[in-house]
């Protein structure tokens, strides 16, 4: 089975400042995706970005990006410039692939703190 | 994103009472998820619910306790059978193998997730 750790329960950052949350998965699989969701107080739970593991290039999405460590099965979630809006929990999933059938396995998540 | 919804958003029940959970979206999808995320914890899946065919449960779920329902493409129920406070939480459903943009397929949307308080 699949885990997905992140060994941070809650960060601090200073607004406009650069943060970045950890993320490790074991896994056998050579064919998965890896995903970020946020989830602020509101509890709806938004997908923030994704990366297929067959796909060397790290991801972005405008301030949101990820370091992607196939090897060492990392993966990082890097926030620049951060936002008030930006605080939330931060979650890091996982999910085999093979036409999406699978649901995902989550890691215990990281509270974002911004801090005015 | 597929928009999807959820009913009811939140309630208060009895123990010993059960629950029935709408989820509802907008275009056809192939698969549906439900989720329980208990409090101050992160999601779990409960089972994956494919139209025409049984729900798929993970260890630890049991079709008796977690009855679900898909009946066609845009719509599942989760039913919360037989409560105990054990059982308060959120409960999430999404989405996956939705046709709309790039890498869409891939991806799971959630809906807004419905807060059971169990007395």
């Amino acid at each position: 089975a699949q885990t997905v750790t992140q060994s941070q329960p809650e960060m601090s950052v200073q607004e406009a400042e650069t943060v970045t949350l950890s993320c490790t998965y074991d896994t056998s699989e050579s064919d998965y995706y890896l995903f970020w969701y946020k989830q602020p107080p509101s509890r709806q739970m938004i997908l923030v970005i994704r990366q297929e593991a067959y796909k060397q290039q790290n991801a972005t999405e405008n301030r949101f990006s990820v370091n992607f460590q196939k090897a060492a099965k990392s993966f990082s979630l890097k926030i620049s410039d951060s936002q008030l809006g930006d605080a939330a929990m931060y979650f890091c999933a996982y999910r085999s692939g093979g036409g999406g059938a699978d649901g995902l396995t989550f890691g215990k998540g990281t509270h974002l703190i911004i801090q005015p | 994103s597929a928009v999807i919804s959820q009913k009811p958003s939140r309630d208060i029940c009895q123990r010993g009472t059960s629950l029935t959970i709408q989820c509802q979206v907008d275009s056809q999808v192939t698969m549906m998820f439900w989720y329980r995320q208990q409090p101050g914890q992160s999601l779990t899946l409960i089972a994956t619910a494919n139209q025409g065919s049984e729900a798929t449960y993970e260890s630890g779920f049991v079709i008796d306790k977690f009855p679900i329902s898909r009946p066609n493409l845009t719509f599942s129920t989760l039913t919360v059978s037989n409560m105990s406070p054990e059982d308060s939480s959120i409960y999430l459903c999404s989405v996956g193998g939705w046709s709309g943009g790039a890498g869409a397929a891939d991806t799971q949307y959630f809906g807004p997730g419905t807060r059971l308080t169990v007395l």
